[in-house]
């Protein structure tokens, strides 16, 4: 099946820093999905990006859809305690299931 | 406009128990799919629903099961339990049919099992 494969691992980094994370696929997606989740919640829709080479906004983050359409990037920029959670990249694979990546953690040092 | 509703939040259980779970999704959204999320697997697909049919199932044994009401609402059940189904259960709407429409996320139910 398809597999997403996410890095960094973790990433600990002081506030004020940039972010940036990706996300690679066995497989070509038509849409990249970014999610953030929160401790005791559940992923909340970041970034959704239907077209390869589509470079998207939502306040600090940008992401991207890779040309090959087997990649995604997210970066944050500035950033501030509270964007401290897990950030997950996933696509829509065979009928409307979501494949996800691994996840990110991301810890912002004051 | 509320979001994704889950209920319990927390659930006890036993091994050999079953458990419901319930989720109402967002307003006009007609599909509900379940994920189950553990610190080893991450997560993972179980089943989707779209008017009240299952159109696609996860690699689960046949102790995991779901229905979808007409008015969009779902339950999951897990019968026989095993340590191994402690998790957060996540359960995600979208709009309609299309896969490529984003789904969005209740805030779980934690489940243990002790």
């Amino acid at each position: 099946g398809q597999q997403l494969n996410q890095s960094p691992q973790s990433m600990f980094i002081q506030e004020g820093e940039d972010v940036s994370m990706n996300c690679t696929s066995s497989s070509i997606f038509n849409t990249w999905l970014w999610y953030k989740q929160e401790p005791g919640e559940g992923p909340v829709l970041l970034i959704a990006l239907y077209k390869a080479g589509e470079l998207t906004s939502n306040g600090r983050l940008t992401a991207q859809f890779g040309i090959t359409r087997k990649d995604s990037f997210l970066n944050i920029s500035a950033s501030i305690p509270s964007d401290v959670g897990i950030y997950f990249c996933a696509g829509p694979g065979s009928a409307r299931q979501l494949t996800f990546g691994s996840g990110t953690q991301l810890t912002v040092l004051p | 406009k509320a979001g994704v509703t889950q209920t319990p939040r927390y659930l006890i259980k036993t091994r050999g128990q079953q458990v419901t779970l319930s989720c109402s999704p967002i307003s006009g959204h007609r599909s509900v799919s379940w994920y189950q999320q553990t610190p080893g697997q991450g997560l993972q697909f179980l089943f989707e629903y779209f008017s009240e049919t299952q159109r696609n199932k996860g690699n689960f044994p046949g102790r995991f099961s779901g229905r979808q009401f007409s008015n969009s609402r779902s339950e999951m059940n897990v019968s026989t339990l095993e340590l191994g189904d402690s998790a957060l259960y996540l359960c995600a709407s979208s709009i309609g049919a299309d896969s490529n429409q984003p789904q969005h996320f209740g805030d779980g139910t934690r489940l243990s099992i002790l």
